[in-house]
């Protein structure tokens, strides 16, 4: 198993452009989220999937946007970047919702807005 | 709702000491914690998690932590560190949802 993969692993943006950040992952887990990671600050929920079709917001959601089409993809969207964006993104995935239940990382992607 | 506080952005021990990485938690439910690692430029990996077993929770790479219900506390400990603990921590839990909500954490440096 690849586990949870993440795509690009470096990405440079100037302010308003849009891009996806790939995520995926092989386990067949249900439940999948995203985290910003910036200094100081530990990581940040943005949104989360539960499943197919459903996505929620989490802690930090202003800015970026996400679906889950599928159990295995669950990309996200920045529609307009902005420079306070930039950060290091990592998605997660979890077998249930179970609060004991262990989330596995992507090895994250590093973004910077000029 | 639940908050997690590591105390110390920085921590620096010499190769064979003890390492102390602390971590308390605020948590209106009884609380699931865990104690990530993350190596240079990598994601996080799960060194252990503590889900009202055992108070004492042994993890991968010699490292445990021991919940500690009247200090509100989850304390990280290796009896001897190693150049290869050199990383950052994170001390994280879950609330009711499963999402996980981390501290800020703590990077390690450990000097020969």
């Amino acid at each position: 198993n690849a586990g949870v993969t993440q795509t690009p692993k470096f990405q440079v943006l100037k302010t308003g452009q849009s891009m996806t950040l790939q995520c995926a992952q092989d386990m067949n887990h249900e439940y999948m989220s995203w985290y910003r990671q910036d200094p100081g600050m530990g990581l940040r929920l943005i949104h989360y999937s539960v499943g197919a079709g459903i996505t929620d917001q989490g802690e930090v959601p202003n800015g970026y946007n996400v679906s889950r089409s599928t159990t295995e993809d669950f990309p996200l969207r920045l529609l307009s970047a902005a420079p306070s964006q930039t950060s290091v993104y990592f998605c997660a995935s979890t077998a249930g919702r179970r609060r004991g239940d262990t989330q596995y990382f992507g090895p994250g992607t590093r973004l910077t807005v000029l | 709702a639940q908050s997690v506080t590591q105390l110390g952005s920085h921590v620096s021990v010499s190769e064979g000491a003890l390492v102390l990485l602390r971590c308390n938690y605020s948590s209106s439910v009884p609380p699931y914690l865990f104690w990530y690692v993350q190596y240079p430029n990598q994601g996080l990996q799960l060194l252990l998690k503590y889900t009202s077993a055992a108070t004492l929770v042994k993890g991968i790479n010699g490292f445990e932590a021991e919940f500690k219900k009247s200090e509100t506390s989850f304390h990280l400990t290796k009896p001897s560190a190693h150049m290869s603990d050199a990383a950052e921590y994170f001390c994280a839990v879950s609330d009711s949802g499963g999402k996980l909500i981390f501290g800020q954490g703590t990077e390690l440096s450990v000097k020969p």
